[in-house]
């Protein structure tokens, strides 16, 4: 059972680039959800799904899409890439009053 | 607007002692208290759940307990090891936009050999 996966671990991109970061989890979990973790701020929660087809915006939605097309995957998009936007990226998933599961972040730089 | 705090930020304490660390969340509507540990450079993972019903979780060394209405909880971790030693984040899942967990900022735990 691999939990919740996400990739890639590690990623630098230029100002304006785009870029999707995957997040897929296995164990048939109808919420899942985006965080970014950064110094003195904690873990921020950015885009959140009930299920497939249904996304909502968590605190810190601005310059980030996503989608839930199945109910494995839950891809968060940088559509224009910002120096602000460096951050550690956490997806997590969990089935309604359970425990929340993390993967294990992607590590992004804007340079 | 739901507030987690944990204190301390930072915590050293020699191998072998008990120790507890504090949470506490301006909001008691909450479903349930989840307490997670983060090594450098992880992910987050799951210590222990704790549903709004219950009053503690017992995991090992680990237990925590929940008091909503004085708003706090404490995860106690008995006779530390060397390996305990990560930061420690305390979470609550609030009853009014039940899909957001509000984290506290951490408290970063070494045990000392």
């Amino acid at each position: 059972n691999a939990g919740v996966t996400q990739t890639p671990k590690f990623q630098v991109l230029k100002t304006g680039q785009s870029m999707t970061l995957q997040c897929a989890q296995d164990m048939n979990h109808e919420y899942m959800s985006w965080y970014r973790q950064d110094p003195g701020m904690g873990l921020r929660l950015i885009h959140y799904s009930v299920g497939a087809g249904i996304t909502d915006q968590g605190e810190v939605p601005n310059g980030y899409n996503v989608s839930r097309s199945t109910t494995e995957d839950f891809p968060l998009r940088l559509l224009s890439a910002a120096p602000s936007q460096t951050s550690v990226y956490f997806c997590a998933s969990r089935l309604q009053g359970t425990e929340a599961f993390f993967g294990q972040g992607t590590r992004l730089t804007v340079v | 607007k739901q507030e987690v705090t944990q204190i301390p930020a930072a915590l050293s304490v020699p191998e072998g002692e008990n120790l507890v660390l504090n949470c506490s969340f301006t909001d008691s509507a909450i479903y349930n208290l989840q307490w997670f540990r983060q090594d450098p450079g992880k992910g987050l993972t799951s210590l222990l759940l704790i549903q709004s019903s219950q009053r503690e979780q017992t995991s090992g060394r680990l237990n925590a307990s929940l008091d909503k209405s004085s708003g706090r909880s404490t995860l106690y971790i008995a006779a530390s090891q060397p390996g305990d030693s990560a930061t420690y984040l305390c979470a609550v899942w609030g009853i009014q936009g039940a899909q957001k967990l509000v984290f506290g900022q951490g408290t970063r735990l070494t045990i000392n050999p």
